[in-house]
This record gives structure tokens, sequence and C-alpha cells, in this order.
């Protein structure tokens, strides 16, 4: 069974720039969630995708915003980097079908916005 | 509103002694709770998780957890702790609609001395 693979590990950027994240999901997994983790802190929800639609979304902005692909992979895309944004982000997959089924998470993107 | 306090920032303790710590959540419907563990710059793995029967639930590495609907609480507790149980600890709680969008607490860092 192979587990949630985030890429890359490490990414530096520079405000205002853009940039993409790429998960994929468990095998046997359908829906992918990505969170946001600030140093020290616990994670945050930005948003779920099922089916190739968002369909859950936390208090993150519009410039925050997501792909799945039909193999369920799936992209985080943030533009307009701001300093805040410098986190780890983490996908998370499970499985719809399964009632209660979980989150499974990757190891995550350390992204560092100078 | 939807919050878990995890009241402990940073415990220390010695190999073997026993573990417990400590997590209150607020919901306003009625809860699917989870612990979480994290190793520095890894991601989340699943301790455990209560969705309904058995208030004391057992997971994995010889940890369990039990739910108190009255303190709405979901403390976490390991009869004797290894040293590779130094690691931070996230309780998180979430819908028991199958939603994924999990409310976390800001983690309390083990430390275990020798």
């Amino acid at each position: 069974e192979t587990g949630v693979t985030q890429s890359p590990t490490h990414l530096i950027k520079t405000r205002g720039q853009q940039v993409t994240l790429r998960c994929s999901s468990q095998s046997g997994h359908n829906t992918v969630s990505w969170y946001q983790q600030a140093l020290g802190q616990g994670p945050q929800f930005i948003f779920q995708y099922y089916r190739e639609e968002e369909n859950g979304r936390g208090n993150f902005p519009p410039r925050f915003s997501g792909l799945q692909f039909p193999n369920y992979s799936s992209e985080l895309n943030v533009n307009a980097l701001e300093l805040d944004d410098s986190a780890l982000y983490l996908c998370a997959s499970s499985s719809q079908q399964k009632y209660n089924s979980p989150l499974h998470f990757g190891n995550g993107t350390r992204l560092t916005v100078t | 509103a939807q919050s878990v306090t995890q009241p402990d920032i940073h415990i220390t303790v010695s190999e073997g002694a026993s573990l417990e710590l400590r997590c209150n959540y607020s919901y306003g419907a009625t809860p699917y709770l989870f612990w979480y563990v994290q190793s520095p710059g890894q991601g989340l793995q699943l301790l455990l998780k209560y969705f309904s029967g058995d208030t004391l639930v057992q997971g994995i590495k010889g940890f369990e957890a039990e739910f108190k609907r009255s303190q709405s609480s979901f403390n976490l507790r390991k009869p004797s702790v290894h040293w590779s149980d130094a690691a931070e600890y996230f309780c998180a709680v979430g819908p028991q609609t199958g939603a994924n969008n999990l409310f976390f607490g800001t983690g309390t860092r083990l430390t275990v001395i020798p």
C-alpha cells in the first residue's frame, strides 16, 4: 500500500510569486484535503477535494486554490505569496466510500517565503 | 464555534513513567475525535480515533484515550513511555459526516528523559 506522497519537500519563494505543491493520495483513497501548519501551531484546514471538485473550505483567501485529477492526485496553488504563507503544507487523503475513514497525512512541503 | 484546547505546551517525563496528555474540545454536534503524533520534519500519524461506542479506545504504540462527554475531554494516556515516544502530539475534532475539515489543537511537545 503506497502512502501519501508530497513534492517538493522544501521550497523557497519570494513574496508576490506563485507556487504549486503536489500530492499523490494513498492507494484506494479518493478524497484529498490540504492543511497549513505554521511554526508552533496545529494544522489548519484549507480545503478538500472529492470527485475533482472542492467540497469544503476553511478560512483561507481565494488566492489559495486547488485541483484534483482523475487519478485522485491533487495540487495546491498559492498566488501572490505573502511572508505569512511560510509554513508546512500537509496533504491528507481518505476514502469517501468508507464512513469514518480517517485522514492519512503525507510528510508535507516546507514553504519559505522571503 | 469549534475549538480544541491542549493546555500543556510541553511535558517532560522519564522513560518508563506513565503519561497523560490533556485535550478539551468545543463542538456543536457529536464529535469525531482523534490523536495524531508528529515527529520532527514529518507528517502526522494517526494514533487512535473515537467515533462512537466504548469510550475507552485503544490505539497504536500502546496508547489509549478516554472520551468523557460530560467534561468535553479526550485525554491520551500511556502506562509506560519509551524514548521513541518523544514527539509532538495533536488532538483533533471533526464532524461525523465524513467530511475532513478537522480542527486541531496547538499540540503538546513530549520530551522523554532517560
